[in-house]
């Protein structure tokens, strides 16, 4: 079975760190990039960063440049999400999501999502 | 990058159908065929529903279709059923290689 379970969610203070895992199982990691979205509670969803399969090419949202990285780890099937410098509006859920492949510009298969508040 | 505009509610009984439409600018859904659409029932992840505009993924039933007209995109469910009710996002990638949802329309069955 495709699947993408998220981990490392949790409360912060303004102004820390903290880092998001994504396990893929069930398909070739290392053939697809990947992306994190996340969704504030109540609101939409909202694209955060792209990162290909050979990890050649990063985007981000401007509302977390500067402060997220993306990267990934292909021999463990894993993305990753370092966010630092977080603020209240950071507070989502945030889900991994596997681009669904070359010209589509989708994502086709979605986690269940890592909850992450900044409060303190 | 603004959000594509999405009516915030629509609704319609079981057996008709409804559009949702989603309005962006020439520099995301005007410019590339690249516009999907999400469903997201409460509490549970979104889950691809179209994609290049008017594409299906496996497993998707053809009582979803969806079109494009200059900066607008439409998502139109035919033969309604209650299954269908759930929060619908469209998504465009836009010309500063970044990826822009709409803000969600809701739709209840009657």
């Amino acid at each position: 079975e495709v699947q993408l379970v998220e981990s490392g969610g949790g409360l912060v203070q303004p102004g820390g760190s903290l880092r998001l895992s994504c396990a893929a199982s069930g398909f070739t990691f290392s053939s697809y990039s990947m992306n994190w979205v996340r969704q504030a509670p109540g609101k939409g969803l909202e694209w955060v960063s792209y990162i290909s399969n050979s990890i050649s090419i990063i985007y981000y949202a401007d509302s977390v440049k500067g402060r997220f990285t993306i990267s990934r780890d292909n021999a463990k099937n894993s993305l990753y999400l370092q966010m630092n410098s977080l603020r209240d509006e950071d507070t989502a859920v945030y889900y991994c999501a596997r681009y669904f492949g070359s010209g589509t510009y989708a994502f086709d298969i979605w986690g269940q999502g890592t909850m992450v508040t900044v409060s303190s | 990058q603004s959000a594509l505009t999405q009516p915030p509610s629509v609704s319609g009984s079981p057996g008709q159908s409804v559009t949702i439409s989603c309005t962006g600018t020439s520099s995301d859904v005007g410019s590339y065929n690249r516009v999907s659409w999400y469903q997201q029932p409460p509490g549970t992840a979104p889950k691809l529903m179209i994609y290049e505009v008017s594409n299906r993924p496996s497993g998707v039933p053809d009582r979803f279709s969806g079109s494009k007209s200059g900066n607008t995109a439409s998502l139109t469910i035919s033969g309604l059923q209650a299954e269908d009710e759930a929060d619908y996002y469209c998504n465009s990638y836009t010309s500063s290689n970044t990826w822009v949802f709409g803000g969600g329309t809701k739709l209840t069955v009657l």
